[in-house]
């Protein structure tokens, strides 16, 4: 079945970058997603990639992705006290209802 | 303002007492799905609906009944909820679903379960 793995917490300090880890086990996952949430509030959408793609740059995110090892990350560069939230990595399929989130990452970022 | 509303925000009951979380989105999305939260589980899917009267089971639908029957509403109904129920809810919508469009949350529900 579907599972998708995250450690569970990242300390760094501002300005240093941050990487965030994710394995999934579906090989046919069509979108992979990295998803923040703050304290208090619901997810939101930072970043996608579909999955013929090896990387995606948006601004100060980089998200790499290696179908071989079904490993996803999310770079975070010059990262700020803002950033200091849950990051969520989650797979769906084309035309399917089914997503799966991991489990969350904390990342706390020190001044 | 496009958004996905959930009511109540915070709901404290008992065991079996029969309880609808409703929500609602305005953005004429055709996907709609619930999950649930808890500490070191991430988010679990309940249910999900690619369209109006058409619902499949997530990963964890036991305890959890829901219905589409417009667009714009997919209320979350507990019939005889229980303690392990006790959670924090999200309800989401798409445009689509699973074509790398983002699923918008709501808020939240904490729920308690005495």
């Amino acid at each position: 079945g579907e599972d998708v793995e995250q450690s569970l917490f990242l300390s760094v300090r501002e300005g240093d970058s941050s990487v965030i880890n994710c394995t999934y086990t579906d090989s046919s996952s069509t979108y992979l997603y990295w998803y923040k949430q703050e304290p208090g509030a619901g997810l939101q959408l930072l970043t996608y990639i579909f999955s013929n793609m090896d990387m995606k740059q948006d601004q100060r995110l980089t998200v790499l992705l290696n179908k071989k090892d079904k490993h996803l990350s999310l770079r975070i560069a010059d990262t700020q006290t803002g950033d200091s939230a849950i990051y969520f990595c989650a797979e769906s399929y084309t035309n399917a209802g089914k997503s799966t989130f991991g489990d969350g990452t904390t990342l706390t970022v020190k001044p | 303002e496009a958004q996905v509303t959930q009511n109540p925000r915070y709901l404290i009951t008992v065991t079996g007492k029969k309880l609808t979380v409703t929500c609602s989105q305005n953005m004429n999305h055709e996907y709609m799905s619930w999950y649930r939260q808890d500490p070191g589980l991430g988010l679990r899917q309940i249910y999900y609906s690619m369209n109006v009267e058409v619902t499949d089971k997530g990963d964890v639908p036991e305890g959890y009944k829901v219905s589409r029957k417009e667009k714009r509403n997919f209320p979350l109904i507990l019939e005889s909820p229980s303690p392990n129920q006790t959670s924090l809810y999200f309800c989401a919508s798409s445009r689509l679903a699973g074509v790398g469009g983002e699923q918008f949350f709501g808020p939240g529900t904490r729920l308690t379960v005495l």
